[in-house]
């Protein structure tokens, strides 16, 4: 069936530090790949999207480009701020009605 | 507009007693997801509703568990009995299906433990 894999953090970066978080995915066609952040005591919210290869999604300064050849969503930020410690998760759908697999979410802290 | 209403935002339980959990979807949306999430499993779908009708509950771990949506606009997730290992946090989302968008609108979460 369809996964989703993530890095495991917890990550841990200071302030204005360039950020990562690696995200692949196993799927037959052609998903839809999200990305959703949910921050503490929230619930999740939906950060960007790319519906096609080669898609780029952006939302807040976050990056994310639609790799079919390595079945990739990697998630960046140039510069990260105390308030984009979360934990960040990457989902793909692939059924109508918005049926999403998500992967195990990756935390982030941010230090000042 | 009201996002998506969970209530209670917690709930403590001891083992063998019945939980419900109750969800309000965005007005307009006609497909609603209950999520488990715990540290173990992470995000787990346990059952989807598009028009009312639950399409989907493969993820329902076991008989103890029972999901209804009696009209558009509320949703219950209930356990009977509740044991501690369904302890987690349970968020309910909705979504308008006609748009394929991929973007569940999520709600706070209810908190169970269960002693």
């Amino acid at each position: 069936g369809d996964s989703v894999t993530q890095m495991e953090g917890p990550v841990t970066l200071s302030e204005e530090a360039f950020l990562t978080i690696n995200c692949t995915y196993t799927a037959t066609g052609y998903p839809s790949l999200f990305w959703y952040v949910q921050y503490p005591g929230e619930g999740l919210q939906l950060l960007l999207k790319a519906t096609k290869a080669d898609d780029k999604g952006s939302n807040k300064g976050f990056e994310a480009t639609y790799r079919k050849e390595t079945t990739s969503f990697h998630l960046e930020k140039g510069s990260v701020q105390v308030s984009d410690s979360a934990v960040y998760f990457c989902a793909l759908s692939k059924a109508a009605g918005n049926k999403l697999t998500f992967g195990g979410g990756t935390r982030v802290l941010v230090k000042p | 507009d009201a996002g998506v209403i969970q209530s209670p935002r917690h709930e403590v339980t001891e083992m063998g007693q019945e939980v419900t959990l109750r969800c309000k979807p965005i007005s307009g949306h006609n497909s609603l997801f209950w999520y488990r999430q715990t540290m173990m499993r992470g995000l787990e779908l346990l059952i989807y509703f598009n028009n009312n009708v639950p399409i989907d509950d493969s993820g329902m771990p076991e008989d103890r568990f029972s999901a209804k949506m009696p009209n558009a606009s509320f949703s219950t997730l209930k356990i009977q009995p509740s044991e501690p290992r369904d302890s987690a946090v349970y968020f309910c989302a909705s979504s308008f299906s006609g748009r394929n968008t991929g973007e569940l609108f999520f709600g706070e979460g209810s908190r169970l433990t269960v002693l």
